[in-house]
């Protein structure tokens, strides 16, 4: 059974460009979440989706944004990327009403904003 | 809130030895806890988790935690530290209710692990 994926593995932008950043998650997972993990910073928390609804985000500005669409697939959008947005975000996907909240995480994706 | 403290950032132990690997968590509610390793240039595997029920767990590669509650602790061990354990690990928490606190992971700044021969 494949796992989570992401795309693309590695991307490079420029300061105020938008990127945007796709996840599949495990078959039969309905919930998608998206983690920063930046240097220095950890990982930190950003956005839940499930059921196509965003239903909790971190404590991020709103020009991180996404969506999941009806195949339960999710998109990153950034927008107005800044150097600070340099860092690995990673996706993971659980089951929908999983009890122990076990997430399953991708490979990532490499943002670097130049 | 929660959050977690991992005690280290690099942990350095020779082949064949004992690895330890620090770990507490503050929480409001009821925790479940988890293990992650992190391989270079790679996503996060999880190693082990604790629930509910039995607080010695273990997981894969031969590692295991145990849930101290009167600690507020969750340490990760393995008897016998192999080269391939060189990689960094990341514990987590997230709240065992179905509201705020139990829908996202809040992780440990993480502990690199070096192996050597």
């Amino acid at each position: 059974e494949a796992g989570v994926t992401q795309s693309p593995t590695h991307l490079i932008k420029t300061r105020g460009q938008q990127a945007t950043l796709r996840c599949s998650p495990i078959s039969g997972h309905t919930s998608v979440y998206w983690y920063q993990q930046a240097l220095g910073l950890g990982l930190q928390f950003l956005l839940w989706y499930d059921e196509g609804e965003e239903r909790n985000r971190g404590n991020f500005p709103p020009r991180f944004s996404g969506r999941q669409f009806p195949n339960y697939s999710s998109e990153l959008n950034v927008n107005a990327l800044e150097l600070e947005d340099s860092a690995l975000y990673l996706c993971a996907s659980s089951l929908r009403g999983s009890r122990y909240n076990e997430q399953f995480f991708g490979p990532g994706t490499r943002l670097t904003v130049l | 809130a929660q959050s977690v403290t991992q005690l280290g950032s690099h942990v350095s132990v020779s082949e064949g030895a004992l690895v330890l690997l620090r770990c507490n968590y503050s929480s409001s509610v009821p925790p479940y806890l988890f293990w992650y390793v992190q391989y270079p240039n790679q996503g996060l595997q999880l190693l082990l988790k604790y629930t509910t029920g039995a607080t010695l767990v273990k997981g894969i590669n031969g590692f295991e935690a145990e849930f101290k509650k009167s600690e507020t602790s969750f340490h990760l061990t393995k008897p016998s530290a192999h080269m391939s354990d060189a990689a960094e690990y990341f514990c987590a928490v997230s709240g065992s209710d179905r509201g705020e606190y139990g829908n996202k992971l809040v992780f440990g700044a993480g502990t690199i692990l070096r192996v050597k021969s």
